[in-house]
This record gives C-alpha cells, sequence and structure tokens, in this order.
C-alpha cells in the first residue's frame, strides 16, 4: 500500500526560484495537510483541504501556496524561496464523513521533503 | 486556543527499563489527544489516541498512555524499552471530533541504551 507519497526526497533552492512540492495519497481521503518541521520545534501547519477545490491557512501560511485540483494530490507551491523556508515537509491526509466513528479521524504521514534555501 | 508541551526534549533509557514521555495540554474544550512516532528519515505513525473514551489508552508496539484531566495530561509509557523504541516522539491535541487541525508538541527523542 503507497499511502501518502511526497516527492522529492530532498531539493537545494537558491533564494528567489520557486519550486512545487508533490503529496499524493491513494487512500480516497478526504482532507489532506501540509505541515512544516523546523529543528527542535514542532509541526507546523501550512495549509489544508477538506476536499477538491476547497483549501484553507493553517498556522504559517505565508510564502506558500496551494492547490486541490483532485482528492489524490495536493501540491504546495513556493513561490520566491528564502532561507526562513528551509525545513522539512510533511503532507498527511485523514478521511471524514458526517457520522462516521471516531477511528477515522486520524492523520496519515508521508515520509517527508528535506528543503534547504541557500 | 490549544497547546501541547512535551516535557524533555531528550530522554535516555535502559534497554527493559521503564519508558516515561510527559506530554501536558491546554484546551478550552474537551481534547482529542494524540502520540505518533517518528522514526529517522520517515514519517509519523499513530501510535495511540485518546478521544473520551476510555482514559486508559492502548497503542502499538505496547505503548499506552493515560487521560488526566485533573493533571491536563496524556504521558505515555511502555513497562520495558526495546532497542526498536528509539525515535522521536510527538504529542499532539485537536479540539475534538469535527475539528482535524491538530497542534503538536516539540517532540521528545528517546534513546535507548543497550
Amino acid at each position: 500500500n503507497a499511502g501518502v507519497t511526497q516527492t522529492p526526497k530532498f531539493r537545494i533552492l537558491k533564494i528567489g526560484q520557486s519550486m512545487t512540492l508533490q503529496c499524493t495519497q491513494d487512500m480516497n481521503h478526504n482532507y489532506m495537510y501540509w505541515y512544516r518541521q523546523d529543528p527542535g520545534m514542532g509541526l507546523k501547519l501550512i495549509y489544508y483541504s477538506v476536499g477538491a477545490g476547497i483549501t484553507d491557512k493553517g498556522e504559517v501560511p505565508n510564502g506558500y501556496n496551494v492547490s486541490r485540483s483532485t482528492t489524490e494530490d495536493f501540491p504546495l507551491r513556493l513561490e520566491l524561496a528564502a532561507p526562513s523556508q528551509t525545513s522539512v515537509y510533511f503532507c498527511a491526509s485523514s478521511f471524514r464523513s458526517a457520522g462516521q466513528g471516531e477511528d477515522k479521524n486520524i492523520q496519515y504521514f508521508g515520509a517527508g521533503t528535506r528543503l534547504s534555501v541557500l | 486556543a490549544q497547546s501541547v508541551t512535551q516535557l524533555g526534549s531528550h530522554v535516555s533509557v535502559s534497554e527493559g527499563a521503564l519508558v516515561l514521555l510527559r506530554c501536558n495540554y491546554s484546551s478550552s474544550v474537551p481534547p482529542y489527544l494524540f502520540w505518533y512516532v517518528q522514526y529517522p528519515n520517515q514519517g509519523l505513525q499513530l501510535l495511540l489516541k485518546y478521544t473520551s473514551a476510555a482514559t486508559l489508552v492502548k497503542g502499538i508496539n505496547g505503548f499506552e498512555a493515560e487521560f488526566k484531566k485533573s493533571e491536563t495530561s496524556f504521558h505515555l509509557t511502555k513497562p520495558s524499552a526495546h532497542m526498536s523504541d528509539a525515535a522521536e516522539y510527538f504529542c499532539a491535541v485537536s479540539r475534538g471530533f469535527g475539528n482535524e487541525k491538530l497542534t503538536f508538541g516539540t517532540g521528545t527523542r528517546l534513546t535507548i541504551i543497550p
């Protein structure tokens, strides 16, 4: 089972460059999330989506953009990379529908993308 | 607003000894609480969760956690540490069913001494 797949695993960017971090899930989850993890810190939510065509800001959205054109894919875009965006980025997904049991409210994570901006 | 505090960024225990990782939470509503584990170069994996049912929650790999409302705590324990338990552990809180946004603690790195 693939679960949540993130590409690339590693990337080095120069200041001002742009790139897209890819995330895809094959579990038919409606909710998807992007987090960043900085050394010694917990994960911070960047953006999330509750379904195709619907996205919303998390705790640290500045400098990022997202789109959700399909249920499976939730790419994260960095338009003008800055050193402050050096981090490890995690994508996650979960499933929720009205009346479901609590067991469904679990987030599944990808292996992460390690990004350095120099 | 909700938050979690993990006491101790690094914890070392001997193989076979008790593992205790501490987590205290703050929430204005009854919380959902989670423990996730992250092995090197991998994503986070759910260990266990509390969702207002039994206060003692059993998870995978022999871990368990007890929700104590009076102490606003959700500490993670394992009776006997194994070398394979070496990893980083994150406590997280959400506002409950219907709000899936998680707030994570800063993590505790567990080292097992042979």
